[in-house]
């Protein structure tokens, strides 16, 4: 039961361009979302999150976008870097205390 | 920056052998977390803890394992008789307000 689905296992893109990050979900019950980086060997790290009463969130390079009624959302990336190359994970949560549902992973790899 | 630290960061053990694994969470956080990674799959959530008591566990956090807070610093993991499919990446977690920070990890081996 994939209540957290990411579709794309993993991205290439060239250096200076867009990465757009794709996540999916089926529980109307979750009203938040995160984004999460990982590296080999080590533990995801937080990079941005939503609440559902938003539908974007900004952060230097990194927005999120929401779409409730579609139950999706995306991480944008822009410009990309050969150091945003890693597993990124999407998670939801049913409220911003409850336990996070984690995606599968997108491995994107930015080439220079 | 705080950071959750993990102990330690690779553990070998023998099937049925019991495991600790240790998380030093950052200090003024009050909600606790472990997660799981099996090799190739998805994180997942096992439990959460606030307030000295476990507030949600999924299907997974079954009678093998336990978590506790023995000295108000660390946070701890516990699974009495290890199975081979144990063996995973184990997260340890930390949260203020929202957006729980990760520990590295410990790999989980049992053999």
């Amino acid at each position: 039961d994939q209540q957290v689905k990411q579709n794309s296992p993993s991205l290439s893109v060239q250096e200076g361009r867009i990465s757009i990050l794709n996540c999916d979900y089926t529980n109307s019950m979750f009203d938040y979302f995160l984004w999460y980086k990982k590296y080999p060997a080590e533990g995801p790290t937080f990079l941005i999150s939503i609440s559902s009463i938003k539908d974007k969130n900004e952060d230097g390079r990194f927005t999120v976008f929401l779409n409730k009624s579609a139950k999706h959302l995306s991480l944008h990336i822009v410009p990309s870097q050969p150091g945003d190359s890693a597993v990124y994970f999407c998670a939801a949560s049913a409220r911003s205390q409850g336990n996070l549902i984690f995606g599968k992973g997108t491995k994107l790899s930015v080439k220079p | 920056e705080p950071e959750v630290t993990q102990t330690p960061s690779h553990q070998v053990t023998q099937m049925g052998q019991e495991v600790i694994l240790r998380c030093v969470p950052i200090s003024n956080h009050l909600y606790f977390y472990w997660y799981r990674q099996i090799l190739g799959q998805k994180v997942e959530f096992l439990v959460s803890f606030y307030n000295n008591e476990i507030s949600e566990k999924s299907e997974i956090f079954d009678d093998q394992f336990s978590v506790e807070r023995p000295d108000g610093s660390n946070f701890t993991l516990k699974i009495r008789s290890t199975k081979l499919e144990d063996s995973a990446m184990y997260f340890c977690a930390s949260s203020g307000y929202r957006d729980p920070t990760f520990g590295s990890g410990t790999r989980l081996t049992v053999v």
